[in-house]
């Protein structure tokens, strides 16, 4: 199993751009989510999934849209990128029963 | 979600038992207290989790109180590899929309 597997690594966006971070999973997990962790905090919950077709906000939402057409892609689409948004994104994911969760590797985003 | 209060940072030498506290003095009777950790540049890891009683796995221990208002990770024999921040998580039953603090930075001296 390659886990939970995030791309890209790296990216540096200009203030007004979009893109989309991409996560996968080969686990069958029904639950995924995405955190942000600015410098020096820890994890803040943006969007979470409970199977395909379903979504939620959680903490820190705005700015971002999220689907869940499969059950092993969730991305999260940044729709107008600000500065304030400069962060590592992390995306996990877990089974629907059970308390342990797999992070990816995460997205480190820069926004000028 | 109930908070959970660590100590900023922690230090400890190689080959030491390591105790790292949490206390979450507003926990209710469904919250599972969760550990994790985070190894420079990578993304959290889980250690172990438990409700009410101590548990024990190969990474480490989970000794938590008898009113659970705080809990104690141990690491038996700390390794440089442990050198990372900890993070204490409660979350309800079948929860899984964790609340991160800032966690304890724990530091391995060799």
């Amino acid at each position: 199993n390659a886990g939970v597997t995030q791309t890209p690594k790296f990216q540096v966006l200009k203030t007004g751009q979009s893109m989309t971070l991409q996560c996968a999973q080969d686990m069958n997990h029904e639950y995924m989510s995405w955190y942000r962790q600015d410098p020096g905090m820890g994890l803040r919950l943006i969007h979470y999934s409970v199977g395909a077709g379903i979504t939620d906000q959680g903490e820190v939402p705005n700015g971002y849209n999220v689907s869940r057409s499969t059950t092993e892609d969730f991305p999260l689409r940044l729709l107008s990128a600000a500065p304030s948004q400069t962060s590592v994104y992390f995306c996990a994911s877990s089974p629907p029963v059970g308390d342990e969760q797999y992070f990816g590797p995460g997205t480190r985003l820069t926004v000028t | 979600d109930a908070k959970t209060t660590q100590p900023n940072s922690m230090e400890s030498n190689e080959e030491e038992p390591v105790h790292l506290p949490c206390n979450h003095s507003t926990i209710s009777g469904t919250d599972y207290i969760h550990w994790y950790r985070q190894l420079p540049s990578q993304g959290p890891e889980y250690v172990i989790h438990g409700l009410t009683s101590n548990v024990n796995n190969r990474m480490a221990s989970l000794a938590i109180a008898e009113d659970r208002k705080s809990s104690t990770l141990i690491l038996h024999r700390a390794t440089l590899r442990d050198a990372a921040v900890y993070y204490c998580i409660l979350s309800r039953l079948g929860g899984q929309n964790f609340v991160f603090g800032p966690g304890t930075r724990l530091s391995v001296l060799p």
